[in-house]
Order: C-alpha cells, then sequence, then structure tokens
C-alpha cells in the first residue's frame, strides 16, 4: 500500500483559509468515512484535529473542518493564526483493520 | 489524566531486535486499542500495526508482516512492539498511540521512542 498523497506544502497569511489535500483509493479513502487529521508541531506527537471524515474533537476550534469526495478528502483551516503552522498529516482506514497515513503537508503561515 | 509513558531510546545493531513499551494510565486498558506508528527522521507518519488487548488481536501492514510483533499485558496496562531484523532504514521515532474501541483515530499518543540503528 502507498501512502495516501498530500502536497508538500501550503502557505497563507493571517486571517486567511487554507485547504489540505489528501488523496487515496477507492480501498482507502473513498471507500470508508474514517478519515482523521493530525497535527505536528517540530519535536512533538501528534494531535488529532479532525476524525470521522467531519468530527472535532473536543477543544480542538472550529476554525478546522474536514470533508471529502470521492476518493480525496480535505482540511481546511479557515482563519490562519501563527500557531497553526505545523505539519499535518491524513489517516485513512484502509480495510482489513488497516490505517494508512499520507506523507505530511507543511503548512507555513507567511 | 491520560497517559502513554513509553521507554526510552535505544541504540541497536544491523540486525537485532528492539522492544519498545507503552504503559497505559488513565482510562480502562481494555476499552482501547493501542497503535504503533513510526516516523524516521525528516519523513511521514507510518502506521505499523495495532493490538486489541481485550481479544488479544493483532494487525499489522502488509510492510512490517514477519518482522514486528505487538503484544499486551492487560495486568500493567502496557502495550508492547517489538521489531526484529533491523536494518538502518529502521532508524526512527517510534510512537504507540490509542483509539477507543473500534474506532479508527487516535486521542492520545505517547511522547516517542527514538531507535537508532547503526554499526
Amino acid at each position: 500500500q502507498s501512502a495516501l498523497t498530500q502536497p508538500r506544502s501550503v502557505s497563507g497569511s493571517p486571517g486567511q483559509s487554507v485547504t489540505i489535500s489528501c488523496t487515496g483509493t477507492s480501498s482507502d479513502v473513498g471507500g470508508y468515512n474514517y478519515v482523521s487529521w493530525y497535527q505536528q508541531h517540530p519535536g512533538k506527537a501528534p494531535k488529532l484535529m479532525i476524525y470521522d471524515v467531519t468530527k472535532r474533537p473536543s477543544g480542538v476550534p472550529d476554525r478546522f473542518s474536514g470533508s471529502k469526495s470521492g476518493n480525496t478528502a480535505s482540511l481546511t483551516i479557515s482563519g490562519l493564526q501563527a500557531e497553526d503552522e505545523a505539519d499535518y498529516y491524513c489517516c485513512s482506514y484502509a480495510g482489513s483493520y488497516t490505517l494508512l497515513f499520507g506523507g505530511g503537508t507543511k503548512l507555513t503561515v507567511l | 489524566q491520560v497517559q502513554l509513558v513509553q521507554s526510552g531510546a535505544e541504540v541497536k545493531k544491523p540486525g537485532s531486535s528492539v522492544k519498545v513499551s507503552c504503559k497505559a494510565s488513565g482510562g480502562t486498558f481494555s476499552s482501547y486499542s493501542f497503535s504503533w506508528v513510526r516516523q524516521a527522521p525528516g519523513q511521514g507518519l507510518e502506521w505499523m500495526g495495532k493490538i486489541v488487548p481485550i481479544f488479544g488481536t493483532t494487525n499489522y501492514a502488509r510492510k512490517f508482516q514477519g518482522r514486528v510483533t505487538i503484544t499486551a499485558d492487560e495486568s500493567t496496562s502496557t502495550a508492547y512492539m517489538e521489531l526484529s531484523s533491523l536494518k538502518s532504514e529502521d532508524t526512527a521515532v517510534y510512537y504507540c498511540a490509542r483509539a477507543f474501541g473500534g474506532n479508527h483515530d487516535f486521542d492520545y499518543w505517547g511522547q516517542g521512542t527514538l531507535v537508532t540503528v547503526s554499526s
């Protein structure tokens, strides 16, 4: 199984919105509503931001939202803030109780 | 509060094995599955496999099948990951991560354990 495809980097200015895509296949992203997104700051463990495509854990700002269309899931961050600068990873259920991560996207807040 | 505390950094020779532990506190151990995710230096996250302690069942990524063994000890609320036939490419930070029940997302992560494979 190959990693899910994410853009290597995205950027935006404070207050703007950015969207990070995550493309898989009908065997993973497209086949199940089990896509999650993680934020990782340098030297830290990942943090869950979105699960089950669109759901936000308690404590995650509503500036973060998730969606999916076909084999591509997306994470949108609105009202960008400096602390949003981090690496973001998507993760999808891939059947047979296995999971698959995306390659990661570096978000730069200009 | 919930904590996943992992064992310390390891330096291993190529061809050897490493076993990393992950002790959970806060929450009922048997209510969760525990996965292992690794991250090579400057690289992305890679799911290796998981265990559901209450059933003792394991699932592994195809890439690691035959080389990784994930176990759990409910009496000490500890999950373990053993990786054998180590190569330099296995140098990475290894994380344990918890998922509730049959969920496929990780609400808590360990602090990570650096495993360095070098001759």
